[in-house]
């Protein structure tokens, strides 16, 4: 199975500022994705980030809020921008080898 | 469209089985996943079933898939306190290049000792 890191694992942010969540994989992988868990709810996805083009984003997320590079097949970013104590969430990286998708540590969000 | 709900609680004894159950609406899903979330960790996938399956055994785990009635259920024989953590069923959708997957509301599993 795939080995997925992301940093920052947590933060906390002063609204109106933004931030930048790393994720890298230990292998080459094609699907990549990003989603996101508020308090107590369940995981909703953002986008998917696609391997040199634009990511393509969920109903409801844009890429101006949630920008997101894919460099190459081992890294990902996506950019939490413009902060809202809305946006206080886990934001986790997955990607997909085969059938099976695997998922990140998460990244803690807090904004203040 | 594609939702997938679950019970939000379940509470058993140490020992005994655990059923969680799990309805979704996309009938054309391939394959079906449950996954487990620690407190404050990443999801850890357990198990997944193809959609022309009715049942998978897993040490432990049995999942059971009516298609019928589109409901899924994941049971935890011998239930102990590392069990204890959110479950979460979710279905695929979409085809071809695209597929997303879409995830249940979380069962909370609290093992009693």
């Amino acid at each position: 199975s795939a080995v997925i890191s992301q940093k920052p694992s947590r933060d906390i942010c002063q609204r109106g500022t933004s931030l930048t969540i790393q994720c890298q994989v230990d292998s080459q992988v094609t699907m990549m994705f990003w989603y996101r868990q508020q308090p107590g709810q369940s995981l909703t996805l953002i986008a998917t980030a696609n391997q040199g083009s634009e990511a393509t984003y969920e109903s409801g997320f844009v890429i101006d809020k949630f920008p997101i590079s894919r460099p190459n097949l081992t890294f990902s970013t996506l950019t939490v921008s413009n902060m809202s104590p809305e946006d206080s969430s886990i934001y986790l990286c997955s990607v997909r080898q085969g059938i099976e998708q695997f998922f990140g540590p998460g990244t803690r969000l807090t904004v203040l | 469209g594609e939702d997938v709900e679950q019970s939000l609680f379940l509470s058993v004894r140490e020992g005994d089985s655990s059923v969680i159950n799990c309805t979704y609406t996309d009938s054309s899903s391939t394959y079906l996943y449950w996954y487990k979330q620690e407190p404050g960790a990443g999801l850890q996938l357990l198990t997944y079933i193809f959609s022309n399956m009715d049942m998978k055994q897993d040490q432990r785990l049995t999942v059971l898939l009516n298609k019928k009635d589109k409901h899924l259920s994941l049971r935890i024989a011998d239930t102990q306190t590392g069990d204890s953590a959110i479950y979460f069923c979710a279905e695929t959708s979409g085809s071809g290049g695209y597929q997303k997957v879409t995830f249940g509301t979380g069962t909370k599993l609290q093992v009693i000792p």
